[in-house]
């Protein structure tokens, strides 16, 4: 079955920049989708397809896509983005989806 | 505005049978798959699996199946998920949420119900 792998965890001093990946074959011909999971709340749709923001979510939230490798940025991080993130994508030989593994962002 | 109602808490015994409801409103219920995502304490999402309510077929996670079922009532709105041959493993929130697919051919989940607790326990 795919697999989505992400690191584990990663932190951010407040109003710099990080990179979440997100590794596994279902990336070479689909998006990623990025989902933020803040404690006792569901998830919220961060990032989607080629870079896109649903309305309401900050531009300094982008992503990229490179080869098996899917990436979300967040540009001048906030403490309010202290989060779990997600990526997901769909296997397109099965119509299953798959969660990646998650990170764990911590902004110092 | 669309919302997802998930149905209440539920405590269960190992090797029992649970089904969870997801109501919608705010949008043609037909129009968009439904997938069905749960979270162990502590622990990532899992993905298990998606309705396509117009059409009435289903996709699962390999490693749920034969052990869960998803279906719908297009009368409601609701759809509705089932695990069977519960197993204190199977203690999570799970949720529906909603399948987005846009005019690009990009897939999202855009909006998710509120959660169902579901413990298993002897």
């Amino acid at each position: 079955s795919s697999e989505l792998t992400q690191d584990p965890a990663v932190s951010v001093a407040l109003g710099q920049t990080v990179r979440i990946t997100c590794q596994g074959d279902n990336l070479r011909s689909d998006y990623a989708s990025w989902y933020q999971q803040k404690p006792g709340q569901a998830p919220v749709l961060v990032i989607y397809g080629k870079n896109i923001r649903p309305s309401g979510i900050p531009d300094r939230f982008s992503g990229s896509s490179s080869g098996n490798t899917g990436s979300l940025t967040i540009t001048g991080a906030q403490a309010e983005d202290e989060a779990d993130y997600y990526c997901n994508s769909r296997d397109s030989s099965t119509n299953a989806f798959v969660f990646g593994t998650g990170t764990k962002v911590t902004v110092l | 505005q669309v919302q997802l109602v998930q149905s209440g808490a539920e405590v269960k015994k190992p090797g029992a049978s649970v089904k969870v409801s997801c109501k919608a409103s705010g949008y043609t219920f037909i129009s968009y798959y439904m997938h069905w995502v749960r979270q162990a304490p502590g622990e990532g999402l899992e993905w298990m699996g998606i309705i396509n309510p117009s059409a009435d077929s289903t996709t699962y996670a390999q490693r749920f199946q034969g052990r869960v079922t998803v279906t719908r009532d297009t009368s409601t709105s609701t759809v509705y998920m089932e695990l069977s041959s519960l197993r204190s493993e199977d203690t999570a929130i799970y949720y529906c949420a909603r399948n987005c697919y846009d005019s690009s051919g990009y897939y999202c989940i855009d909006y998710w119900g509120q959660g169902t607790l579901v413990t298993v326990s002897s």
